[in-house]
Order: C-alpha cells, then structure tokens, then sequence
C-alpha cells in the first residue's frame, strides 16, 4: 500500500531562518506531488505541486521555494523565513495523469510552523 | 475559474441523529467531487468521491454524499452521528479537464457531535 511521509511534525524557527521541510512516499511511482499551507486550521492553500522530477509549478508568489530531487521526494525550502510563513504544511500525493483526475488526493500528517 | 462553497463553519449534531453538512460548487462541465475529514493536527483523509453514474456515493465511516446537478450541491451525510466523527470537514472539486493542480477546495466544516 501507499504511504506519505512528512517531517518533521513540528518546527520552531526564527524569523529570517532557513527552512527544509520534507514529504516522501512509499508504495507507487510517477506521482503528482503538492504542497499546500494551511493557515488557521481552515481553508488549504496550494503552493506548489510536481508532475515530474525537477517539475515545479508554483501557485502563488512567495519566499518559498519547493524541489523534487526524486520521483517520490518532494522538499519545501525557504533561505529566509518571515512570520507569515508560519501554518501547518501538508503534502500530497496523487496518481499522475489528466486521465485520471477522477483520483483522489492523500495527504501526508503535516508539519507545524511556529515562526518566532 | 472553479469554486466550492460550504456555508456553514460549524454544525452541530447530537449523538445518534443524522448528520448533513453541505457543499455547492462550480465549475465547467462535469466535476469530479471529493470529500475529506481531518482530526487535529492531522493531514486529510479522504472519504468518498463523485465522479459519474449513481448520484448517491458510499464512502468511508459509514457517510455519504448526494450528487445534485440541477442544485449543484454535494452535500455529506450520515445516518447516525457518532462522537468520534467530530472533525474539520472539507469539500473538494475538480473539472473534469482539470490539470493536475486544479483540486479546489472549501473552507471547511467543524462538525461537532454532542453526545
């Protein structure tokens, strides 16, 4: 079976700090990959997602950056964290292929970003 | 553009009563729907999707959804709430010629199950 991988589960950081954050999975290949923010317990932010490796779109602008160094790995980083970035982080998985965008989205248990 | 809207941010239900917490969307063409629950400090669990042919879907737990298209709803439902259902809800839509970052998501339902 397929699992998702994130760590850590919670992070203190201060402001202008580095970040890497990494989500990996287990359990099949080719996967679409993304990173989303939420912020507040609500709503989900997409920020990144990878058809491929070192395929990167980003949805929004940002100080963070993501990479796929990997077919099943997927990095979110950033050189200088603000107090904004602080959310919880998830990263997601799916089947690769237009053809099956009937598929659903799993998510991995998310990090928790405190920025001091 | 697609959009999800779900209308309430906190339902409440008694232990053993019947649960619904709503979801209308838009989007071109036919979607694809998608429902998920998420527990404290958790990522989302997936619980049933919509994509074509019977407009009632079963899914994990023992909840459900109804697919309306004339009301362009899919609302989550549930015969009889337990305590251990509480948790953030969130409806999710895709079109069905969405790429692969095209899953819209709700702002999420509290659901709070009194016992």
């Amino acid at each position: 079976s397929q699992t998702i991988h994130q760590w850590p589960a919670t992070l203190v950081q201060p402001v202008g700090s580095p970040l890497s954050l990494e989500c990996t999975v287990e359990g099949t290949s080719n996967p679409n990959l993304y990173w989303y923010r939420q912020a507040a317990g609500r709503g989900l932010q997409l920020l990144f997602y990878s058809v491929g490796i070192g395929q990167i779109s980003s949805e929004v602008p940002q100080n963070l950056s993501a990479s796929r160094p990997q077919d099943r790995q997927f990095i979110l980083s950033s050189k200088k964290l603000l107090l904004s970035d602080s959310g919880f982080y998830l990263c997601a998985w799916s089947v690769r292929g237009d053809r099956l965008s009937n598929q659903p989205q799993h998510f991995g248990d998310g990090t928790r970003l405190s920025i001091l | 553009a697609q959009s999800v809207a779900q209308p309430e941010d906190q339902v409440n239900v008694a232990e053993g009563n019947p649960l619904t917490v709503k979801c209308t969307y838009s989007v071109s063409g036919n979607p694809y729907l998608f429902w998920y629950v998420q527990y404290p400090n958790r990522g989302l669990q997936f619980l049933l999707k919509y994509i074509t042919g019977d407009n009632l879907v079963k899914g994990s737990y023992g909840f459900e959804a109804e697919f309306n298209k004339s009301q362009t709803s899919f609302h989550l439902k549930k015969p009889s709430a337990l305590v251990s259902d509480s948790a953030l809800y969130f409806c999710a839509v895709r079109g069905i010629s969405g790429s692969a970052r095209q899953l819209t998501f709700g702002s999420g339902t509290q659901l709070t199950v009194l016992p």
